[in-house]
């Protein structure tokens, strides 16, 4: 149980464009999920915290306006990044939380912008 | 400011060896304990948690770790180690008040030699 899926796995895109990660809780609900970043060599970065039904809460320095976040239901979340850039090519993660107050991962969503 | 660290940054073991890799937080107040595992290119994986009751939690893989309130402390311990166990692995903390954001130690990379 507790298994997090996200998609794309890993995506190319042309800098100008907008690219959208969904994050999905497979067999639980969630209220709460998580989107994080992570750069080579480094730890989970979070970008933000996302409330079913609410505006998500985004973390000092994120662009709230880049990086859009919808949690349309308890098993969905998503993650557009607008206007991709080179610079925002990441390594992106989300989380989901239990009803047992536990975080579990999706396996991560590769962005390559060029 | 709430942290969680991770004394070090990598560990070199040979197999069968035993591990013990430490972490420590600074929170005063109720918090819910994790480590979670990496294993080279694949994603973040539970590997346990503290919330309550006995100290000396088990989880999966061998692998136990002791909450220590008064040395706010949450180290790692595996008896032997497996070649399969070279992942790296990271300490985190829930405190409750903060939406539920999951404060992270910076990681360890694990890794042993056959």
């Amino acid at each position: 149980g507790a298994v997090v899926s996200q998609h794309p796995s890993w995506v190319i895109c042309k800098s100008g464009t907008s690219v959208k990660i969904e994050c999905r809780s497979l067999d639980f609900q969630a209220t709460t999920m998580f989107w994080y970043r992570q750069f080579p060599k480094q730890s989970l970065m979070l970008m933000a915290t996302s409330n079913e039904g609410s505006k998500a809460t985004y973390e000092q320095g994120v662009e709230k306006d880049k990086f859009l976040i919808n949690h349309a239901s308890l098993t969905l979340s998503t993650l557009t990044v607008t206007s991709a850039h080179p610079e925002d090519s990441s390594f992106y993660i989300c989380s989901a939380r239990s009803a047992a107050e536990t975080q579990y991962f999706g396996p991560g969503t590769r962005l390559l912008v060029l | 400011a709430q942290s969680v660290s991770q004394h070090n940054h990598h560990v070199f073991l040979s197999e069968a060896a035993s591990l013990e890799l430490g972490c420590n937080y600074s929170y005063g107040g109720t918090v819910n304990l994790f480590w979670y595992v990496q294993y080279p290119g694949q994603h973040l994986q539970l590997l346990l948690k503290y919330f309550s009751g006995d100290p000396l939690v088990k989880g999966i893989k061998g692998f136990e770790a002791e909450f220590i309130k008064s040395k706010f402390s949450f180290n790692l311990r595996k008896p032997s180690v497996q070649w399969s166990d070279t992942a790296e692995y990271f300490c985190a903390v829930d405190t409750n008040n903060s939406n539920y954001q999951l404060i992270w130690g910076a990681g360890t990379k694990l890794i042993i030699k056959p």
